[in-house]
């Protein structure tokens, strides 16, 4: 049961527009950077968002992050089939002292 | 470009200890970053295990920081001379198989954020059964 809680799955259709969620406390999204993750069946996550709503270079603008208060969201316009992956946020816990990652939600593109 | 490489035993058996070593290049390790290793067990999400900071000093371990829920059982340490550092994990089960990564911590301005991880090894699945 993780502290930051997403919601476990998401859809869409090529070219829609989607929105991943994740929810958290005061310790973690609430007084700390977001970090949002691209993940690929078979290999490594990929590092989509940082601080919030930074994108590394090379990751496009179709990509954007926010943070409000104790969630934050992942936004994903002219969705494409590549995109379908699983995601993640993540944050600096300073209860548990430690990084805390959101269970993860699976898009599909339909 | 900053590369890492986890190398160690795909199978352990119950009760024994995990030991994973990744390896570093393009980077010092004992840059200012902080160095990470993560899991995903089969079917779940990613988990962070904990993390490792070392500046150089000779008499200086590093500075670590643990997941709480293994901290019992996991160690994190560096070896500057192979520019690597290790996860050892003991007392593992059946849950503590799972995909495991090393990963580098994301810095600016000084700062460095160990929840933004920018560059990851390609993972290696550790099993664990007898």
């Amino acid at each position: 049961q993780s502290v930051v809680t997403q919601q476990p799955s998401a859809s869409g259709t090529p070219g829609q527009r989607v929105s991943i969620s994740c929810s958290g406390s005061s310790s973690n999204i609430g007084n700390n950077y977001v970090y949002w993750y691209q993940h690929l069946p078979g290999t490594a996550p990929k590092l989509l968002i940082y601080r919030n709503n930074q994108r590394p270079s090379g990751v496009p603008d179709r990509f954007s992050g926010s943070k409000s208060g104790t969630s934050a969201s992942l936004a994903i316009s002219g969705l494409r089939s590549e995109d379908e992956a699983d995601y993640y946020c993540a944050a600096w816990d300073d209860s548990l002292t430690g990084v805390v990652f959101g269970g993860g939600t699976k898009l599909t593109v339909l | 470009q900053v590369q890492l490489q986890e190398s160690g035993p795909g199978l352990v058996k119950p009760s024994g200890t995990l030991s994973l070593t990744c390896a570093v290049s393009g980077a010092s390790i004992s840059s200012n970053n902080w160095w990470s290793w993560v899991r995903q067990p089969p079917g779940k999400g990613l988990e962070w295990i904990g993390d490792i900071y070392h500046n150089g000093d000779i008499y200086h371990s590093g500075s670590t920081n643990y997941n709480p829920s293994l901290k019992s059982r996991v160690t994190i340490s560096v070896d500057r001379s192979k520019n690597q550092f290790s996860l050892r994990l003991n007392s593992v089960t059946a849950a503590d198989t799972a995909v495991y990564y090393c990963a580098r911590s994301y810095c600016s301005g000084g700062s460095c954020y160990s929840a933004g991880l920018d560059f990851w090894g390609q993972g290696t699945l550790v099993t664990v059964s007898s």
